[in-house]
């Protein structure tokens, strides 16, 4: 079985432009979440989605979006980008995101923001 | 609230050492799960181990081990004869209260293992 899939895996953007990540699940798994990592604040949950609907929401700005297509592939956006939004930024799939459920990442993309 | 913490920030170790990262949390729950996970330099958390609260037995997975002790809120994880291919960052995490999709983390230990 295939694995999560990010793409693109590195991008190079500016301030104040925006920019969008993708995330294919395991094939199966119908929950999607999304986590953002820096040297300074660690893994941070940014939110989930489970049948194309946004069930949790971590502690970010409005400038951070998601959405789910109902093939459960799953985009995440940020808008008028910040220097302090450089980071690597994961998806992780899993069945249902219940809390018996395994979590499985993707190879991440990395963000750098010029 | 849930809160998971890894005290240990770096370790370096020589190969063939043993080596055990520490994992204290916090959770209302009376029913939950840990998880433990591995970052080498390429960025991807690969999963390594899944536990759940009713079953506090030693688990043990080649040369890794587990020890989870509910009274001390802990779950432990050892290294035997630590190799190179071993340095990483290690993650212990719980899962938010739920079911909504969200794993909390430590802040991880990096772990060195030297030739």
């Amino acid at each position: 079985k295939a694995g999560v899939t990010q793409t693109p895996r590195y991008l190079i953007k500016t301030r104040g432009q925006q920019v969008t990540l993708s995330c294919s699940p395991i094939s199966g798994h119908r929950s999607v979440s999304w986590y953002q990592q820096t040297p300074g604040q660690g893994l941070q949950f940014l939110f989930e989605y489970f049948s194309e609907t946004q069930r949790n929401k971590g502690n970010f700005p409005g400038r951070f979006s998601g959405r789910q297509f109902s093939n459960s592939r799953s985009e995440m956006n940020v808008s008028t980008l910040e220097l302090g939004d450089s980071a690597l930024y994961l998806c992780a799939s899993s069945l249902r995101g219940t809390l018996t459920d395994t979590q499985y990442f993707g190879p991440g993309t990395r963000l750098t923001v010029l | 609230a849930q809160k998971v913490t890894q005290a240990q920030t770096e370790i370096s170790v020589v190969e063939k050492e043993d080596v055990t990262l520490d994992c204290v949390y916090e959770t209302r729950d009376t029913t939950y799960y840990l998880f433990w996970y591995k970052q080498p330099p390429s960025g991807e958390l690969v999963f390594l181990i899944r536990r759940n609260s009713f079953d506090e037995q030693n688990e043990i997975s080649g040369r890794y081990s587990w020890n989870f002790q509910k009274s001390t809120s802990s779950f432990n994880f050892t290294i035997t004869a630590s190799q190179v291919v071993d340095s990483a960052v290690y993650f212990c995490a719980l899962p938010g209260s739920g079911n909504t999709g969200k794993l909390i983390f430590g802040q991880g230990t990096t772990l060195q293992v030297k030739p």
